[in-house]
């Protein structure tokens, strides 16, 4: 079956710093990722999406940058954390046909103080 | 910009009660898929319900349903017998036929009380 597993579950880090967040999907092939941001209290933003080794969209320009080194690996980066950062990080996957929806990670919640 | 609405910020309902949760989107497609996800305090993101545009029939998980008003754009949630664990965030998505991409609303917050 399907898994997907998203770490780690709860990061604080001071502003500045450097992130690193990672994503990966088991038993499936060339998955489509993405990663969310959910705000306090608010809905899910997308940040990026992939659908390739290789190969990012970015939707929102900002502190973040996304890479996909393998197939079922996707990693969301910082160099320097700012504030405004601080939030609820989401991956998800899907493949297939459009009409299933994403299956989602844990989450990463992330302060920056 | 394709949104999805969400009205209502926040609702509650008496346990074993039924609740319906309103959606509306915007969209210039012909195909499309829409999506009800439930987010409970752990936060995981769980798939409730989907509903293909292109099927007349509403969609139903045993205790949750759809009403699809294709023509009005509206994907409203129908929970039924209400439990205390549905409390919970709810968001309505839409996916474009040819999108890799999910939008969402902004959410409503569900509580369920005894």
């Amino acid at each position: 079956s399907q898994t997907i597993h998203q770490w780690p579950a709860t990061l604080v880090q001071p502003v500045g710093s450097p992130l690193s967040l990672e994503c990966t999907v088991e038993g499936t092939s060339n998955p489509n990722l993405y990663w969310y941001r959910q705000a306090a209290g608010r809905g899910l933003q997308l940040l990026f999406y992939s659908v390739g080794i290789g190969q990012i969209s970015s939707e929102v320009p900002q502190n973040l940058s996304a890479s996909r080194p393998q197939d079922r690996q996707f990693i969301l980066s910082s160099k320097k954390l700012l504030l405004s950062d601080s939030g609820f990080y989401l991956c998800a996957w899907s493949v297939g046909e459009h009409n299933y929806g994403y299956t989602f990670g844990s989450g990463t919640r992330l302060t920056v103080v | 910009a394709q949104t999805v609405t969400q009205s209502q910020p926040e609702m509650s309902v008496q346990e074993a009660e039924t609740v319906t949760l309103s959606c509306t989107y915007d969209t210039s497609e012909s195909n499309y898929y829409l999506f009800w996800y439930k987010q409970p305090p752990s936060r995981q993101m769980i798939l409730v319900i989907r509903q293909e545009a292109y099927k007349q029939q509403n969609a139903t998980e045993n205790r949750f349903s759809v009403n699809f008003q294709k023509a009005a754009k509206s994907f409203s949630l129908k929970i039924s017998d209400s439990q205390l664990g549905d409390t919970a965030m709810y968001f309505c998505a839409r996916r474009g036929g040819g999108s890799e991409k999910l939008v969402f609303g902004k959410g409503t917050k569900l509580t369920v009380n005894p």
